[in-house]
């Protein structure tokens, strides 16, 4: 078990740029999910993957977000025509679903910073 | 709409006492609750969770209570050391509905330092 993977660690980009980030979960984990951080706040929902079907995507996911999980296995999420706004870290997290237990791991995220 | 919060920003307290971190909240479907410890630079890490059928779980040093009429959860940290500094988030999610998926609402944290 080598944990959630998260590429690349830190990103910096000129506005108006498109990235893509890139999330390998945890091997067995069946649910993948995206939160984004700012400073001072909590992980915030963004989107999460059963297998490969994306089941929710928060309005927070604006039409220039986009994100895939093609096999069931790794993700990535993409950003388009990036704002300054955009700027926090992008947190990946997985689950295996279980009645009982709903803990999810996390990767160590990427940093975006929006110059 | 802040459905988990956690009203103190920042906590001290000295090594070998007891360290208790607060956290409210407002959304009556939520029956699972969590703790989550952050290092700079790193995710979150798993700590402790309970379920709303309990009012109390323990792991080692860390003990979670639920009030759930005051909607209202402490993580107890005994003995505190000083490798417990760090950003504590708790996190809450519904295991009822028809998409009882665990997704997580957090709060805005509490940073704990422990002086030696």
């Amino acid at each position: 078990d080598t944990g959630v993977s998260q590429d690349p660690r830190h990103k910096i980009t000129k506005r108006g740029q498109n990235v893509t980030f890139r999330c390998d979960p945890i091997s067995e984990h069946n649910r993948l999910y995206w939160y984004r951080q700012t400073l001072g706040q909590g992980p915030e929902f963004l989107t999460y993957f059963q297998n490969e079907a994306q089941l929710e995507k928060s309005r927070l996911l604006s039409d220039r977000f986009s994100a895939e999980r093609p096999k069931g296995s790794f993700s990535t999420l993409e950003i388009q025509r990036t704002e300054q706004g955009d700027s926090a870290m992008y947190l990946c997290a997985s689950s295996l679903a279980r009645d009982t237990s709903y803990e999810q791991y996390f990767g160590p995220g990427t940093r975006l910073t929006v110059t | 709409d802040q459905q988990v919060k956690q009203n103190s920003p920042s906590l001290s307290v000295q090594e070998g006492r007891i360290s208790i971190l607060n956290c409210d909240y407002t959304n009556s479907m939520f029956d699972y609750f969590l703790w989550y410890k952050k290092y700079p630079a790193e995710g979150p890490t798993f700590l402790i969770s309970i379920s709303s059928i309990k009012d109390k779980n323990e792991d080692g040093r860390f003990t979670v209570f639920l009030n759930k009429s005051a909607k209202h959860l402490s993580l107890h940290i005994v003995p505190s050391q000083p490798g417990d500094s760090a950003v504590y988030f708790c996190a809450a999610t519904s295991q009822t509905g028809g998409t009882s998926y665990g997704k997580l609402t957090f709060g805005q944290g509490t940073i704990l330092t422990v002086h030696p």
